[in-house]
């Protein structure tokens, strides 16, 4: 069956660290990759997506992701976080074929201290 | 253009009730999903309806169903409520002609507290 791993549940940063949030899926055949932002107080919404070409997406507020296929992995990253980027961050994947199911991950909670 | 509006917004059952929860999506959407979140869980698929046809399901007992109208608004049901239930419930709408889902466009959420 397919799945969606997210490795870090909750990460602490300072200011102007570095970010990378792993995300890794189970899934035999071609899918679409999201990760998904839902700050606190707010609804889920789309931070990236890639559906093909250019492997190394880039997205809302500086947040961008690399799509390994060999290593079925979508990781998310960001040179240099701010107290803004507070929030939790899903991974989710949708299939091309079959039954279309969309999954996502358990999520990281990411706090940024000020 | 409006967004996906759920509602309740917030409600509280008693064990062995039912709740109905409704979803109106972004209009032109034919595709809504819903899910579970609940902290350390994510986000549980429930199941995901297009063109009023339940196109997937996730592992949730018989309790949970759902269904979509003509007008693509949804809704969502879970009787016999257990303590369990308690969660954000999220629905979320997307434009697909039947392939493959792009973006999904998420409402605010019903939260439900089971005592």
């Amino acid at each position: 069956a397919q799945s969606v791993s997210q490795h870090n549940h909750h990460v602490i940063l300072s200011e102007a660290a570095s970010l990378e949030l792993g995300c890794n899926y189970s899934y035999g055949g071609t899918v679409n990759l999201f990760w998904y932002v839902q700050y606190p107080g707010q609804h889920l919404q789309l931070l990236l997506k890639y559906f093909s070409g250019d492997p190394l997406v880039k997205g809302i507020k500086g947040f961008e992701a690399e799509f390994i296929k060999s290593k079925f992995s979508f990781n998310l990253r960001k040179p240099s976080v701010q107290w803004s980027d507070t929030a939790e961050y899903f991974c989710a994947v949708s299939p091309l074929s079959g039954t279309y199911k969309y999954i996502f991950g358990t999520g990281t909670r990411l706090k940024v201290l000020a | 253009k409006a967004g996906v509006t759920q509602t309740p917004r917030y409600l509280i059952k008693t064990r062995g009730q039912q709740v109905t929860l409704s979803c109106s999506p972004i209009s032109g959407h034919r595709s809504v999903s819903w899910y579970q979140q609940t902290p350390g869980q994510g986000l549980q698929f429930l199941f995901e309806y297009f063109s009023e046809t339940q196109r997937n399901k996730g592992n949730f007992p018989g309790r949970f169903s759902g269904r979509q109208f003509s007008n693509s608004r949804s809704e969502m049901n879970v009787s016999t409520l257990e303590l369990g239930d308690s969660a954000l419930y999220l629905c979320a709408s997307s434009f697909i002609s039947g392939g493959p889902t792009g973006e999904l466009f998420f409402g605010e959420g019903s939260r439900l507290t089971v005592l």
